[in-house]
């Protein structure tokens, strides 16, 4: 069964830490997989990564997928207080298939 | 160039009542998808449609539930007598392509059946 799987679960972490993010998948095919971050409203899309090894960068946020092993980190540099959110990891299988989406990372930063 | 648009944004429904939410993709999307949001889990797919087509229902439950997407107007899903667990988050998404991608989320429909 395909599946994604995000650790940790939770994190609570001070103003100014770096936090990885980790994201790793089971899926029988792979078109790209996409970051998403939810605050109270809707999700927002951070990210999509289609090739392994090239990192996508955005501000402080970065992330890099890999194929081989099968998994993605997302990093924050010097979190704020607003980064606190859930942050979501998605995979697209293609083919015209839903996506699959994993449970999400809930971060906290605490000033 | 208006984003998702959901409403109602909250709805409160008594058991055995209809509930109905609606959205408006993304202007030039013409592919919809809806997920349920429960408290304290992830997001769960529901339905994919495109105009007048339901391309993916396999989230849907059987009975009770239906969605829509017609050649004019917003796309619609319909929960009919609702029951408290359907006391959830409703996000619509909708994106420009095929098959997923990059999806632009509207910002909810939280039903609360009481």
């Amino acid at each position: 069964e395909d599946k994604v799987v995000q650790s940790p679960l939770s994190l609570v972490v001070h103003e100014g830490d770096t936090v990885t993010l980790n994201c790793s998948y089971e899926v029988t095919n792979f078109r790209s997989l996409l970051w998403y971050k939810q605050e109270k409203k809707a999700p927002t899309f951070l990210f999509m990564l289609t090739s392994s090894g090239i990192e996508k960068k955005s501000g402080r946020l970065s992330s890099i997928l890999d194929k081989k092993e099968l998994f993605s980190i997302l990093n924050i540099t010097a979190t704020q207080t607003g980064d606190s959110a859930i942050y979501l990891c998605a995979v697209d299988p293609g083919n015209n298939r839903k996506l699959i989406w994993g449970l999400g990372t809930s971060l906290a930063v605490n000033p | 160039n208006a984003g998702v648009m959901q409403n109602p944004r909250h709805l409160v429904r008594r058991r055995g009542q209809e509930a109905r939410l609606r959205c408006s993709p993304m202007k030039g999307h013409s592919h919809v998808y809806w997920y349920r949001q429960l408290p304290e889990e992830g997001l769960k797919f529901m339905v994919y449609l495109q105009k007048e087509n339901i391309i993916d229902e396999s989230g849907m439950p059987k009975e009770r539930f239906s969605a829509e997407f017609p050649k004019e107007g917003p796309s619609i899903l319909r929960i009919q007598q609702v029951v408290r667990g359907d006391s959830a988050a409703y996000f619509c998404a909708s994106s420009s392509r095929q098959g997923h991608g990059e999806l632009f989320f509207g910002e909810g429909s939280r039903l609360t059946v009481l």
